[in-house]
Parts: structure tokens; sequence; C-alpha cells
């Protein structure tokens, strides 16, 4: 039990371009879906969490209006990245738990790559 | 400001030796912790977890050591084996900080044949 889904796993995309990530928990309602970008050879950095039916709640530093975040329902939630650029090029990964302070159970994350 | 720190980057272990791998972290309000293993672009595996109300929690192979004075954890892996060459991840979280985690940076183990 206890698995996350990820999709796509892979995208390159044009600058300027939006890209929309989806994250599902295939077996269990997600009280909360967590997102997080690892640059390489660096750790895992939270920028943002997400309750089914709120707003999401961002980290410092990370703005809102470029990775829109939507908890639509107790297994979904999508990560919009916004007029990306080449910088947004990173590994993103979701996690999701039942209920705090239960264990966070991970995706196998989305390589994005904007050209 | 790192409040979660595993400092030794990298470590190389015969098999069926132990592995023991740190993390130091300074925020007294973290009260649940865990590890997790990590291949390279995938996400992270759920290892092993440990609350504060305790310091020693063990589960096959692998046992976390909490040492709450000292703000210092440990996992042990006995008999290390190949396949568990990887990024090893601590994290802490706290209940006042809505049980978000905050990950360390990362030891990369190597377990030689």
């Amino acid at each position: 039990g206890a698995v996350v889904s990820q999709h796509p796993s892979w995208v390159i995309c044009k600058s300027g371009t939006s890209v929309k990530i989806e994250c599902r928990s295939l077996d269990f309602q997600a009280t909360t879906m967590f997102w997080y970008r690892q640059f390489p050879k660096q750790s895992l950095m939270l920028m943002a969490t997400s309750n089914e039916g709120s707003k999401a709640t961002y980290e410092q530093g990370v703005e809102k209006d470029k990775f829109l975040i939507n908890h639509a329902s107790l297994t979904l939630s999508t990560l919009t990245v916004t007029s990306a650029h080449p910088e947004d090029s990173s590994f993103y990964i979701c996690s999701a738990s039942r209920e705090t302070p239960e264990t966070q159970y991970f995706g196998p994350g989305t390589r994005l790559l904007v050209l | 400001d790192q409040q979660v720190k595993q400092n030794s980057p990298s470590l190389s272990v015969q098999e069926g030796r132990i592995s023991i791998l740190n993390c130091d972290y300074t925020n007294s309000m973290f009260d649940y912790f865990l590890w997790y293993k990590k291949y390279p672009a995938e996400g992270p595996t759920f290892l092993i977890s440990i609350s504060s109300i305790k310091d020693k929690n063990e589960d096959g192979r692998f046992t976390v050591f909490l040492n709450k004075s000292a703000k210092h954890l440990s996992l042990h892996i006995v008999p290390s084996q190949p396949g568990d060459s990887a990024v090893y991840f601590c994290a802490a979280s706290a209940a006042s900080g809505t049980y978000k985690y905050i990950f360390g940076t990362g030891t990369r183990l190597k377990v030689l044949a």
C-alpha cells in the first residue's frame, strides 16, 4: 500500500510555456500532499503543502503565481509551472500522507527541462 | 540556515559490514524523524522513522538511534548489501511546523561487494 504516482515522468518544453504535473495517491486517500524540487546533488526542498479543497501553503521564496497548485480531490494534486524558464528546470517530486504526522510517501518524480 | 545536516556526503562500506549514517539537527522542536533511500531520478523510498519519545527503532536490518540531548540521529544497516547503495536522506518534522519535512543534504552510500 501507499503508492504515489506522478505524470509525466519526463517533460521537455520551450521557454514561456506552461507545464502541468499530476500527483496521485493510488491506494489511499491523501489528506495532505507536498511538492518538492531537487537540484542536482542537493537536498529536497519543500515548495508547498496542499490540503484537499483549500489553498496551498507556499514556502518562503516560492512564487505562488508561478507554481500553481490545485488539490482537487483526496487522490489528486497538480502542480502547474507557468511561463516556464530554463532556471525552472529541475526534478519535481510530490508526496502524500494520510494524516499528520503520518509518514509521507513519495512519487517517482518528474524531470522538467525547459529549453 | 540548514536545520538538518548530514556532514558526510559519501560513505563506502564492505558488503556484510555495518553502515552507519549520521544526521544532526538544530531545531529542538523537531519531534519526528525519518530516513529515506533514494536512487537517481526516482522519488525517495521510506525506510524507517522514530518519534522523539523513543531512542531506538528497529526494522529488520535497519535501526535508527535518536540522541535528543545531542540532537543527533543515526541509521545503522547490518549487514550491508550491495543493493543498499543509494543516497540516504534524513528528514525531521515538528508538530508546531505542521509536520512538514526538512531534509538533510544526503549521504551517498556505496556497498562494495
